[in-house]
């Protein structure tokens, strides 16, 4: 069965550094996406990036970029030059095959410090 | 384009009530999702549709029931409300595997 693990309940990090969040899986699948979302606190969810697992690159999108190792089943989110907007709760999540469901990982709560 | 809506907003209900969360999307997209968020929990999957007409359990299917009424709407419904269904409820929907998964605003459901 598919499974997501964030093990970082709160993260700190300094105004304009950078900031790597972590997110491991188990899937049987040769065939899966990885997603990250936020959600602020105002309580919406926002699409970060997507990672495909026959992608040789890394995917990357503006100041997010993911960490994608394979072979250890890893799928971290970095953020470079944190802002004080980007202070939120960040969701790993996985999707199996073509159609399968979606499963997020328990969230890790960044805060930003000015 | 509104996307994702979900009516209502906010519901109060006390235990042994019944209702209905409804979700429409304008995105003519396949698959649509219910999630529930409980504090440090995250989002977990209630139930979903792949496609028209196809309806799936989830990990918390347990006191939900679900309709795909037609390829834009997903309704939950609570049969018999409980306290521990208090929770925030996300409607989901998307189109290609690699695509995002759209969200809804949510629905903030208390149960007394």
């Amino acid at each position: 069965a598919q499974k997501i693990t964030q093990t970082q309940p709160g993260m700190f990090v300094q105004e304009k550094e950078a900031v790597t969040l972590d997110c491991t899986y188990d899937t049987s699948d040769q065939s899966y996406g990885l997603f990250w979302y936020k959600q602020p606190s105002s309580g919406e969810m926002i699409f970060l990036i997507y990672q495909g697992s026959y992608d040789e690159q890394n995917a990357t999108e503006g100041r997010y970029s993911l960490n994608f190792q394979k072979a250890r089943k890893s799928a971290n989110l970095v953020i470079s030059a944190s802002q004080l907007g980007d202070s939120a709760m960040y969701f790993c999540a996985m999707r199996e095959g073509q159609g399968g469901k979606l499963i997020f990982g328990q969230g890790t709560e960044l805060s930003v410090k000015p | 384009n509104a996307g994702v809506t979900q009516t209502p907003k906010f519901q109060v209900l006390k235990t042994g009530q019944s209702m209905t969360l409804q979700c429409a999307q304008d995105m003519n997209h396949n698959s649509m999702y219910w999630y529930r968020q409980d504090p440090g929990m995250g989002l977990r999957l209630i139930y979903y549709s792949a496609s028209e007409g196809t309806t799936d359990k989830g990990e918390v299917p347990n006191g939900y029931n679900v309709s795909r009424l037609n390829k834009r709407e997903f309704s939950l419904r609570l049969e018999s409300a409980a306290p521990s269904q208090t929770s925030v409820y996300f409607c989901a929907s998307f189109d290609r595997p690699d695509d995002e998964q759209y969200f809804g605003p949510g629905t903030r459901l208390t149960v007394t």
